[in-house]
């Protein structure tokens, strides 16, 4: 079974600019999350959806949107990109979004603002 | 809120060697779920093994298994018989109850042959 994929794996943006990254959920699963990770960090969270809603927004401007669509991938948006937002993007699924399942990541986008 | 602390920023371990990569947390949820995962420098995020706070024994997953002391609130990774492909920064995470995970600044562990 293919697990989850996203794409593009790599991109180069100028400030300013906007860029939608996408996500698709191991099979069967319905829960989408979006992680940002700063060079050096531990993944931050920045949104997370189920059963096409949003179900939890982390810490992030309104330049971050998202939504989930009927056949359970994702796209994540940003706008007004800024040098800080150069980062590596992970998308997870999950089952269902409770405490005890794992959630499976993809490989990232590597976003990069020049 | 919750957190997640990883003291450690880098680990050398010898090849063949068992490591142990220490993770605490804080939570004031009876019911949380702890997990690490393995970040190659690939980029992707591997799940590893995942220990649930109502949990009676300590997991375990082939060579991973996770020291869970629950009074002092740690939830340490010991690999066994290490390999250089374990060579890799590795995260501990907690899921909260709305399932966002939280994780930890993470240990970098080369493994040396």
């Amino acid at each position: 079974d293919a697990g989850v994929t996203q794409s593009p794996t790599h991109l180069i943006k100028t400030r300013g600019q906007h860029v939608t990254l996408r996500c698709s959920p191991i099979s069967g699963h319905k829960s989408v999350s979006w992680y940002q990770q700063v060079l050096g960090q531990g993944p931050q969270f920045i949104f997370q959806y189920y059963e096409k809603e949003e179900r939890g927004r982390g810490n992030f401007p309104d330049r971050f949107s998202a939504r989930q669509f009927p056949n359970y991938s994702s796209e994540l948006n940003v706008n007004a990109l800024l040098l800080g937002d150069s980062a590596l993007y992970l998308c997870a699924s999950s089952f269902v979004y409770s405490q005890v399942q794992p959630q499976h990541f993809g490989d990232g986008t590597r976003l990069s603002i020049l | 809120a919750q957190k997640i602390t990883q003291t450690q920023p880098g680990m050398f371990v010898q090849e063949k060697e068992a490591v142990t990569l220490d993770c605490t947390y804080d939570t004031s949820d009876p019911s949380y779920g702890l997990f690490w995962y393995k970040q190659p420098s690939s980029g992707e995020m591997i799940f590893l093994i995942y220990q649930g706070s109502y949990d009676q024994q300590n997991a375990t997953e082939g060579r991973y298994s996770l020291n869970f002391q629950k009074a002092r609130k740690s939830a340490n990774l010991v690999i066994s018989a290490s390999q250089l492909g374990d060579s890799a920064m590795y995260f501990c995470a907690m899921r909260e109850p709305g399932g966002k995970l939280i994780f930890g600044q993470g240990t970098e562990l080369s493994v040396k042959p």
